[in-house]
């Protein structure tokens, strides 16, 4: 159980156009779904935190603009990176939190999508 | 900004020997989780140790916690070379009025065969 899943697992675009990246979980219902960024041979970062039905909460040097977040549903939340450039080259993961189980405190993380903006 | 600082960055050992990373942070938490990431995939959730707890076992892994250090270490015994990945912390605190992970900058633990 406590699947999350990405889509898609890699996307090369060319620079200003916008990308999609999905975040579903499969097997449990998330109220909060979490959104980082990693560099190579670095760690994760903290973008957002997207709560079911309201507006997502940044992280502070994170553009909102720049990087749309929707959690349209309790399995399902989507960043949009806008006008991609090559600087947002990077790999995207998203987690999630189990609704029924908000005790555990355990994330579940999605596999990530590797994103190269050309 | 970054809450967990690992040590060493880079451990390299033969199978068999034993792996101690170890992991310090700055502020309170609520608890302490370790994380595995295999190069270029998602994260696997190895462990969590409660802030009211100083020891915790799962199978070969032991984890330790000192919050008046602020300090934790992830000890994995006779290690196997499907043990090679990274290793990250993460510091489980509120923020905002949220409950959230703050991640280390990982130790790249290589297992020789």
């Amino acid at each position: 159980g406590a699947v999350v899943s990405q889509h898609p697992s890699r996307v090369i675009c060319k620079s200003g156009t916008s990308v999609k990246i999905e975040c579903r979980s499969l097997d449990f219902q998330a109220t909060t779904m979490f959104w980082y960024r990693q560099f190579p041979k670095q760690s994760l970062m903290l973008m957002a935190t997207s709560n079911e039905g309201s507006k997502a909460t940044y992280e502070q040097g994170v553009e909102k603009d720049k990087f749309l977040i929707n959690h349209a549903s309790l399995t399902l939340s989507t960043l949009t990176v806008t006008s991609a450039h090559p600087e947002d080259s990077s790999f995207y993961i998203c987690s999630a939190r189990d609704l029924s189980a908000p005790y555990l405190n355990e994330q579940f993380f999605g596999p990530g999508t590797r994103l190269t903006v050309l | 900004s970054q809450q967990g600082e690992e040590d060493p960055q880079a451990l390299s050992i033969q199978e068999g020997e034993n792996a101690t990373m170890n992991c310090s942070y700055k502020t309170s938490i609520n608890n302490l989780q370790w994380y595995r990431q295999n190069s270029g995939r998602g994260l696997v959730h190895l462990i969590l140790i409660r802030s009211n707890e100083r020891e915790k076992h799962s199978g070969r892994l032991r984890v330790t916690l000192d919050t008046s250090k602020k300090s934790s270490s992830l000890l994995i015994t006779a290690s196997r070379a499907a043990d090679t990945a990274s290793y990250f912390c993460a510091t489980d605190r509120m923020n905002s009025g949220y409950s959230t992970l703050t991640f280390g900058k990982g130790t790249m633990l290589l297992v020789s065969p």
